[in-house]
């Protein structure tokens, strides 16, 4: 059974904070690493995808993947309040299948 | 921008009825999908597509369930006798990269079984 994990949350930081996501994976040999954002009662928004070891940055966002520890995260700079959402890892798995695992997501509480 | 269409947005229907989610992907795209998400709950897959018949299936996809694509533009979801645990978000998704390309959501159909 392959599993994804995130702590649920709820995260709360102040605005213009740096909030961390993270994400844990039991499949050693997954391949791809993605970052949505999902508002309530909305369907998933596409962030970030990451394939390789390290960072990757794109605008407040940094997606961080270590395949060693069956680590993923995401950093988001500068909260906004409009970034309170849920955000959900999704991990495609090895063996030929590359339909994604989801975890079940942390909410991002953004406050003035 | 191009889009993920689903009509309709709600569906409630009767236990045992049948139902069907429409979905437009994405005109160029030529790998569709099904998740669907339980209140509260993860995004589950259900079924892939491609090329005119099912790549892929998980074991939520059981004999209540089918996929079509009747036309060149519509992907749809059928329930055959809806069961209360039916009712959930479900979402369409659909890419042009194969399975290993990111996957674009459509908006979602909530479907709520009395």
């Amino acid at each position: 059974q392959k599993e994804v994990e995130q702590n649920s949350g709820p995260l709360s930081v102040p605005e213009g904070a740096i909030a961390s996501l993270n994400c844990t994976y039991s499949d050693r040999g997954s391949q791809s690493f993605f970052w949505y954002r999902q508002y309530s009662g909305k369907s998933p928004e596409l962030i970030m995808f990451i394939y390789s070891n390290g960072d990757k940055e794109d605008g407040r966002f940094t997606a961080q993947l270590n395949k060693a520890s069956q680590y993923v995260s995401l950093l988001i700079r500068d909260s906004q309040p409009s970034d309170s959402a849920t955000y959900l890892c999704a991990v495609t798995a090895s063996g030929g299948s590359y339909i994604p695992t989801f975890g079940r997501g942390t909410s991002l509480i953004v406050h003035p | 921008e191009p889009e993920v269409t689903q009509t309709p947005s709600h569906q409630v229907t009767q236990m045992g009825q049948e139902v069907i989610l429409r979905c437009v992907p994405i005109s160029n795209h030529l790998y569709f999908y099904w998740y669907r998400q339980i209140l509260g709950q993860k995004v589950e897959f259900l079924v892939s597509f491609y090329n005119n018949e099912i790549s892929e299936k998980s074991e939520i996809f059981d004999d209540q369930f089918s996929v079509e694509r009747p036309d060149g533009s519509n992907f749809t979801l059928k329930i055959r006798s809806t069961k209360l645990e039916d009712s959930a978000m479900y979402f369409c998704a659909s890419n042009e990269a194969g399975p290993r390309g990111t996957q674009y959501f459509g908006p979602g159909t909530r479907l709520t079984v009395l």
